[in-house]
């Protein structure tokens, strides 16, 4: 069975620190990994994914994700964060299973202090 | 935009009711999934469905049952609410049946449900 570790429950941050949450999947085969975010009050969005190819991803606000397939990682990365990103982050795993079925992490949240 | 709508944004209901969470996806999107939110547990996935009438059951799918009879529309029944089953509930719609899909997917804002 797919899982996905987040080890980071809470991470607090001063405004332009650097951040990195780590999320390691367990899964032998081709995955598709994602970031989403949940801003308080408000919906999952998706942050970044990967499918295949090059292995640092960019996404949305200058976040970007490094994919270390010997590492079974998928680190969410951001060099200065804001106050606005205050926020839970959830790491999640498609395996090729058959279907589509994202196993997402226990999520971390984040909290930057302005 | 893809949207996903879930009808209530928050819901109380007594141990026992019978309890719908309906959400309706407006993109012809083929599969529709339920996860629980609990603090600390992350999302965990009850039901999903990849087409009308089909239905599969996800990590934790006892004490409740799913009804997908149009493909916009995927409901999330508790035959007999228990307070354990006190959680935000989101909907979620993608697209496509193949393997690789592109484009993860569009949550709904979900429903938070209490049962006393």
């Amino acid at each position: 069975a797919q899982s996905v570790s987040q080890h980071n429950h809470h991470v607090i941050l001063s405004e332009a620190a650097s951040l990195e949450l780590g999320c390691n999947y367990s899964y032998g085969g081709t995955v598709n990994l994602f970031w989403y975010v949940q801003y308080p009050g408000q919906h999952l969005q998706l942050l970044l994914k990967y499918f295949s190819g090059d292995p640092l991803v960019k996404g949305i606000k200058g976040f970007e994700a490094e994919f270390i397939k010997s590492k079974f990682s998928f680190n969410l990365r951001k060099p200065s964060v804001q106050w606005s990103d205050t926020a839970e982050y959830f790491c999640a795993v498609n395996g090729y299973t058959g279907f589509q079925k994202l196993v997402f992490g226990t999520g971390t949240r984040l909290l930057v202090s302005p | 935009d893809v949207k996903v709508t879930q009808s209530s944004r928050y819901l109380v209901k007594r141990t026992g009711e019978k309890v719908f969470l309906e959400c309706v996806q407006d993109m012809d999107h083929e599969n529709m999934f339920w996860y629980r939110q609990d603090p600390g547990l992350g999302l965990r996935l009850i039901y999903f469905s990849y087409d009308v009438k089909m239905k599969e059951k996800g990590d934790i799918p006892e004490g409740y049952s799913v009804s997908r009879e149009k493909k916009e529309r995927f409901s999330l029944i508790l035959e007999s609410a228990s307070t354990n089953q006190t959680s935000m509930y989101l909907c979620a719609s993608s697209l496509g049946t193949r393997m690789v899909f592109d484009y993860g997917y569009t949550f709904g804002s979900g429903t938070r449900l209490t049962v006393v």
